[in-house]
């Protein structure tokens, strides 16, 4: 069963730095999205793009958040300069078309810490 | 009030028993609703969609009441592999799903 895929699965930075999340999304999925969970915590929507373009974004997701579909398999997180409650599981996930009972196919995550 | 609710639990259940639970919502222009299952620090896994006349999959079923707002999960003869946080997924627009905090499912042997 084609799976959506993480890297790094656990990134350690350091206050003030940049980190680029990345995913690969199932192949012929066209929505994609970024998800967080702060541990113990529940998942909050960061941003959706469809079609190359942002299509929706969150209160989170502020100047310090992009994302970017550089190459057509790839869609990357960038957080620019990370604070101490950027500390999260990054989930990546994607769906497969407009149909709006289409579920969400999640990615492995990302575990960031800021130090 | 929050946008999706659901009983934190957790809910200690023992092995071979039926557990219901449910997960409300606020917002009437919800149009997808979803059962997820998360395992601690793993991803959400889709469980199932919840349709508009109520849908089985083996021993899960999942029931919406668009009226009173809310969503439903029972699980039949639980097994100690069901032991999770079962997440309420609600889609209010083509793009955003909001989630509940999770409803945690300890199954006893």
């Amino acid at each position: 069963e084609p799976e959506v895929t993480q890297t790094p699965s656990h990134q350690v930075t350091q206050m003030g730095q940049e980190v680029i999340l990345r995913c690969v999304p199932i192949s012929n999925h066209l929505y994609f999205y970024w998800y967080r969970q702060i541990l113990g915590q529940k998942v909050e929507f960061l941003v959706s793009f469809y079609n190359n373009e942002i299509s929706e974004k969150s209160e989170i997701f502020d100047d310090q958040f992009s994302v970017e579909r550089p190459d057509g398999s790839n869609f990357t997180l960038k957080i620019r300069s990370t604070k101490l409650e950027d500390s999260a599981m990054y989930f990546c996930a994607s769906s497969p078309g407009q149909v709006m009972n289409s579920p969400l196919h999640f990615g492995n995550g990302t575990r960031l810490t800021v130090t | 009030r929050k946008e999706v609710e659901q009983d934190p639990g957790p809910f200690n259940v023992p092995e071979g028993a039926t557990v219901a639970f449910n997960c409300t919502y606020s917002n009437s222009a919800s149009q997808s609703f979803f059962w997820y299952r998360q395992d601690c620090r793993k991803e959400p896994k889709l469980l199932m969609s919840v349709y508009s006349s109520g849908n089985e999959d083996g021993r899960f079923t999942a029931q919406l009441n668009r009226a009173s707002q809310y969503i439903s999960l029972l699980i039949r003869d639980s097994k100690l592999s069901d032991s999770a946080t079962y997440l309420c997924a609600v889609k209010r627009s083509n793009y955003q799903l909001i989630w509940g905090a999770g409803t945690k499912l300890i199954i006893k042997p």
